[in-house]
């Protein structure tokens, strides 16, 4: 497609619950990244994809989550046993990495609006 | 660690004014400086970006220069339109310290023009 697209575009779960968000780079975007991005807040960095390799995972706030990108494209974001203060939008952003000369630009997706009950 | 810092909002400016949004930032390397932009029901876009000191990014009639000396990239347009209603977020990235181009970002301001 044109742009970075995500699903759900909103979650609604139940506390304890698994959630999985799913994300579609620009085709040929080499590097994908995650953000969740709380109420009133800025988008915070989650983890960092170059192709399939998760290079960077510093930003996952617990064990409890989990992303992978098995092929180098599609990518998902799971959250197991949601919690409360889990309760976001979940930003994914896509970019050509070096091949774009690390210009820096990212394209952000919509987002998936999460609510943990 | 690095850090944005931004001035908060909600900013309400009727048509046609003057704007400026603050940014300064914290960073241990040299970073690379970026405003995005949230219009309504839409995803973050880039509005404009600077590299290195002294450079200047425009886009749309929106300016902001990377300040080394005062470790600022203010954001500023002459005239403002309602089309301009939008979150504005400031941010960096520190491609040589992280070895990635992901993005450390301030909270955001609102802005809400009146016609």
């Amino acid at each position: 497609g044109a742009g970075v697209s995500q699903s759900p575009r909103y979650k609604v779960a139940k506390r304890g619950q698994d959630v999985a968000l799913r994300c579609d780079p620009i085709s040929g975007h080499v590097s994908l990244f995650w953000y969740q991005q709380a109420l009133g807040q800025g988008p915070e960095f989650l983890t960092y994809f170059q192709n399939e390799a998760q290079l960077d995972k510093s930003g996952l706030p617990s064990d409890r989550f989990f992303a992978e990108r098995p092929e180098g494209s599609v990518s998902t974001l799971k959250i197991q046993r949601t919690q409360q203060e889990d309760s976001a939008v979940y930003l994914c952003a896509s970019s050509l990495g070096v091949a774009g000369g690390r210009t820096g630009e990212l394209f952000f997706g919509e987002g998936s609006r999460l609510t943990v009950l | 660690g690095n850090s944005v810092t931004q001035m908060e909002g909600p900013v309400t400016l009727s048509e046609e004014a003057f704007l400026t949004i603050n940014c300064t930032y914290t960073a241990t390397g040299y970073p690379s400086l970026f405003w995005y932009v949230q219009y309504p029901g839409e995803g973050l876009q880039l509005l404009l970006k600077a590299t290195k000191a002294d450079d200047k990014g425009s886009n749309k009639g929106f300016e902001a220069t990377y300040r080394k000396e005062t470790t600022s990239f203010h954001l500023e347009k002459g005239s403002v339109q309602v089309s301009d209603s939008a979150v504005y977020f400031c941010a960096l990235s520190d491609w040589a310290n992280f070895g990635n181009e992901k993005l450390t970002f301030g909270t955001g301001t609102r802005l809400t023009i009146i016609p």
